[in-house]
């Protein structure tokens, strides 16, 4: 059981807009700790992908886009794309653990 | 360019004991917390441990808190993971992150090294 939730699996057609969500509680992201999300391609080791709630590194194309409210995340894909198909983890602190580094589940992105 | 690259992995019995490394290039190692990060077959990913850029600050999980040990030599530019008292559950592939200034988030990931614990 992961201490943030995110939904097993998504989907959506090419050039459509998807959503992932990241829900944690007040000793996380709801205490205004930061969301990181990561891109995990098949077969491959796991690439930050939004830093800091929204941020995205050099390269990272602007249709990934990341927000925050409450004590939930979310990424937003738009006109996805085939080479989109992979995992994603958002990632957080959390105050209330020992191990206060704490990931979501992951979801999996299926391009239609 | 920054380049990490995990070392060390391999099929080991339970209670056996197995050290990672991870070499670190294209950067100055010694001014960054590094950790690691494990991924069981088919699973998410899970936090391992993390050192700060003078060992000063050591962190682990739950799960491998008293079993498992984290340095670095940076006259050497190398992150190890000592590992012991190994169990099945330990077994994934272990990957070495970056994290980025206190941040609490890793900017560069290692290739990974597999990790089996099975008799």
């Amino acid at each position: 059981q992961s201490v943030l939730t995110q939904p097993p699996s998504v989907s959506g057609a090419p050039g459509q807009r998807v959503t992932i969500s990241c829900t944690g509680s007040s000793s996380n992201i709801g205490a205004g700790y930061d969301v990181h999300w990561y891109q995990q391609l098949p077969g491959t080791a796991p690439k930050l992908l939004i830093y800091g709630n929204s941020n995205r590194p050099s390269g990272v194309p602007d249709r990934f886009s990341g927000s925050k409210s409450g004590t939930s995340a979310s990424l937003a894909i738009t006109g996805l794309q085939a080479e989109d198909e992979a995992d994603y983890y958002c990632q957080s602190y959390d105050s209330s653990l020992s191990t206060h580094v704490v990931f979501g589940g992951g979801t999996k992105l299926t391009v239609l | 360019e920054v380049q990490l690259v995990e070392s060390g992995g391999g099929l080991v019995k339970p209670g056996g004991s197995l050290r990672l490394s991870c070499a670190a290039s294209g950067f100055t190692f010694s001014s960054y917390s590094m950790n690691w990060v494990r991924q069981a077959p088919g699973k998410g990913l899970e936090w391992v441990s993390s050192i700060s850029s003078s060992s000063s600050y050591i962190y682990y999980a739950d799960s491998v808190k008293g079993r498992f040990t984290i340095s670095r030599d940076n006259a050497k530019n190398s992150l190890y993971l000592q590992m012991n008292s190994l169990r099945a559950e330990d077994t994934a592939v272990y990957y070495c992150a970056r994290e980025w200034y206190g941040r609490y988030y890793f900017d560069y990931w290692g290739q990974g090294t597999l990790v089996t614990v099975s008799s």
